[in-house]
């Protein structure tokens, strides 16, 4: 187990809703990356937080957003949910040496 | 442009053989490649990794090849058992601002009784 826990695991939203969710890691560490999976693909790089700020961003519109909080945990928000943003999403950390662990993911939705 | 690829989307293998799974990388400006291993409803686990400056890396039951000539990365695991079926991702950093991992579709590994 990496010690790497996301919330919720599964989620379902409507199209024009907002959600919020969270990452967390037994041995926090300042930097934090989300990335979204769309089923049957890699996943996607949507950016990256280092001590509380963005620290740098893939190709992904400003409704997704971010924070990281001083415990090293971390939200990923998305505004104006669309049905495209169906996918997993992954946030990682690193653990050890330069190599970024991550955790189990959720499941979101959008009908 | 930045791009992983691999050779095969499916692998099938018989169990106790050696699987080799293959990927292309098109930026020669990476510093560092990494295995994934992701089994279903789970995230990407890693397996091991390796630096540009290296060719050949091993692990438990697994080796990295990199050939920077052509730009290709392999993944080998010996004795391949029923519990390594999974998706297989390669992966390529380039150490900057973001250390962004760049993924490549993946390769699923069919194990064979």
């Amino acid at each position: 187990e990496t010690g790497v826990t996301q919330s919720p695991t599964h989620l379902i939203k409507t199209r024009g809703q907002q959600v919020t969710l969270r990452c967390s890691s037994q041995s926090g560490h300042n930097t934090v990356s989300w990335y979204q999976q769309a089923l049957g693909q890699g996943p996607q790089f949507i950016f990256q937080y280092y001590r509380e700020e963005e620290n740098g961003r893939g190709n992904f519109p400003p409704r997704f957003s971010g924070l990281q909080f001083p415990n090293y945990s971390s939200e990923l928000n998305v505004n104006a949910l669309e049905l495209d943003d169906s996918a997993l999403y992954l946030c990682a950390t690193i653990l050890d040496r330069d190599t970024q662990y991550f955790g189990p993911g959720t499941r979101l939705t959008v009908l | 442009g930045e791009s992983v690829g691999l050779h095969l989307p499916t692998l099938s293998v018989q169990e106790g053989d050696n699987s080799i799974i293959n990927c292309a990388y098109s930026n020669s400006a990476s510093d560092y490649f990494i295995w994934y291993k992701q089994e279903s409803g789970k995230g990407p686990q890693f397996i091991i990794d390796i630096r540009s400056n290296m060719d050949k890396r091993q692990g438990q039951r697994v080796t990295v090849l990199l050939n920077k000539t052509v730009k290709h990365l392999s993944l080998q695991i010996a004795a391949t058992q029923p519990g390594d079926s999974a998706v297989y991702f390669c992966a390529e950093i380039v150490m900057n601002r973001d250390d962004k991992i760049i993924f490549g579709k993946g390769t699923r590994l069919h194990i064979l009784p």
